[in-house]
């Protein structure tokens, strides 16, 4: 139980395209997703916090209007990263939490879509 | 945002010893967990302390918590090259819903 999966696994695309990511909970509902991106070599950064049926909150630095993240449904969570440049080329990891779960914060990880930006 | 340090960042050792990585935080904890990350891969979920926990053991895992001191360490006992990976903490805060937060995370190089 608890899988979450991602699509693509990986992506190649050209400079100023816009490419889209999902993230499913395949086994559970989960009501808030988390958006995550990670440049080589380095941790897993938050990027934003997706709940379903509302607008999703940006961390800092985070460009809302770049990164569009939509959630219309418990099991689905999509990020599209709009007009795409070289220095987004990056690993981007969801999570979903089960609405279920008790008062501490498991989440449940995707494996991940690796965007190359040539 | 970040919340944590590991320390070491990079760590080698040879296959049999004991591995051990720590990792300070700065606010409240709900609980703390630690992951695995091959390279170019996802995460592997190992162990998750709550904030009321001082010690708990899985398998060659052995993780404490010390919330006085905001950290806590992962202790990988008769190490082998496949644990050869990144390995991060990541702290849930008291506020259900949040995100984790990472730390840096340290890499782990086991030769044989």
């Amino acid at each position: 139980g608890a899988v979450v999966s991602q699509h693509p696994s990986w992506v190649i695309c050209k400079s100023g395209t816009s490419v889209k990511i999902e993230c499913r909970s395949l086994d559970f509902q989960a009501t808030t997703m988390f958006w995550y991106r990670q440049f080589p070599k380095q941790s897993l950064m938050l990027m934003a916090t997706s709940n379903e049926g509302s607008k999703a909150t940006y961390e800092q630095g985070v460009e809302k209007d770049k990164f569009l993240i939509n959630h219309a449904s418990l099991t689905l969570s999509t990020l599209t990263v709009t007009s795409a440049h070289p220095e987004d080329s990056s690993f981007y990891i969801c999570s979903a939490r089960d609405q279920l779960a008790g008062g501490y914060n498991e989440q449940f990880f995707g494996p991940g879509t690796r965007l190359t930006v040539l | 945002s970040q919340q944590g340090e590991e320390d070491p960042q990079a760590l080698s050792i040879q296959e049999g010893e004991n591995a051990t990585m720590n990792c300070s935080y700065k606010t409240s904890i709900n609980n703390l967990q630690w992951y695995r990350q091959n390279s170019g891969r996802g995460l592997v979920h190992l162990i998750l302390i709550r904030s009321n926990e001082r010690e708990k053991h899985s398998g060659r895992l052995r993780v404490t918590l010390d919330t006085s001191k905001k950290s806590s360490s992962l202790l990988i006992t008769a190490s082998r090259a496949a644990d050869t990976a990144s390995y991060f903490c990541a702290t849930g805060l008291n506020q259900a819903g949040t995100a984790l937060i990472f730390g840096k995370g340290t890499t782990l190089s086991v030769s044989s």
